[in-house]
């Protein structure tokens, strides 16, 4: 069964603090890992798609890395802004990007 | 640009009631998918389009049923609702899938 599995599920961090949160996968056969962010009360906000192994993508503090096993999500000098929780996503066996499993998400609080 | 609109924001049902839950969107995009989101679950694909006509099931589609009449509109309709239905729904559409996808602000959702 293809699972996405997230960790730590909740992590706090004090501002300018970096760490990394993880993102492991068994479909195998991959065709994109996706990154999103989703604040309280809103839907989830799409930040990154990486496509294959060695693959690194940045935005402002966020940089996204792919394995053939897993994601990480490093997050550089945090600010509170940063706070939300942050879900990774892969398509199904079938590769069907139309069908997107998620994780259950990490709930990242950054103290000022 | 209004994205992906879903209404209503707010909705309490009585058990065995019906309803509509409406997701519009303005993008021209093909793919759109509605999800549900419950604690410690992650979201979990209900139905998924991939243009106008045609549709089909995700995860867990047992009570609900959807229609793509166009590319703007993908409605999920609550057949008799129940109080394992009470949830945050989410309704999303992409162009192409790995582009990501851009999500509505949710529906919550209470069956009494």
């Amino acid at each position: 069964e293809d699972q996405v599995t997230q960790s730590p599920e909740a992590l706090r961090l004090q501002e300018g603090e970096s760490s990394s949160l993880n993102c492991s996968y068994t479909v195998s056969g991959l065709r994109g890992l996706f990154w999103y962010r989703q604040d309280p009360g809103k839907g989830p906000e799409f930040l990154f798609t990486l496509y294959s192994a060695g693959e690194e993508k940045e935005k402002e503090r966020l940089k996204a890395t792919l394995t053939k096993k897993e994601s990480f999500l490093h997050i550089t000098a945090p600010k509170p802004e940063d706070s939300a929780t942050y879900l990774c996503a892969v398509p199904d066996y079938g590769g069907a990007t139309n069908k997107l499993i998620f994780g259950t998400g990490t709930l990242l609080a950054v103290q000022p | 640009n209004a994205g992906v609109t879903q209404t209503p924001k707010f909705q309490v049902l009585k058990t065995g009631q019906s309803m509509t839950l409406q997701c519009a969107q303005d993008m021209n995009h093909e793919y759109m998918s509605w999800y549900r989101q419950d604690p410690g679950m992650g979201l979990r694909l209900i139905h998924y389009s991939v243009g106008a006509g045609i549709t089909d099931q995700g995860e867990v589609p047992n009570g609900y049923n959807v229609s793509r009449s166009t590319t703007e509109d993908f409605p999920l309709r609550l057949l008799s609702a129940a109080p394992s239905q009470t949830s945050v729904y989410f309704c999303a559409s992409s162009s192409t899938g790995l582009d990501g996808y851009t999500f509505g602000s949710g529906t919550r959702l209470t069956v009494v």
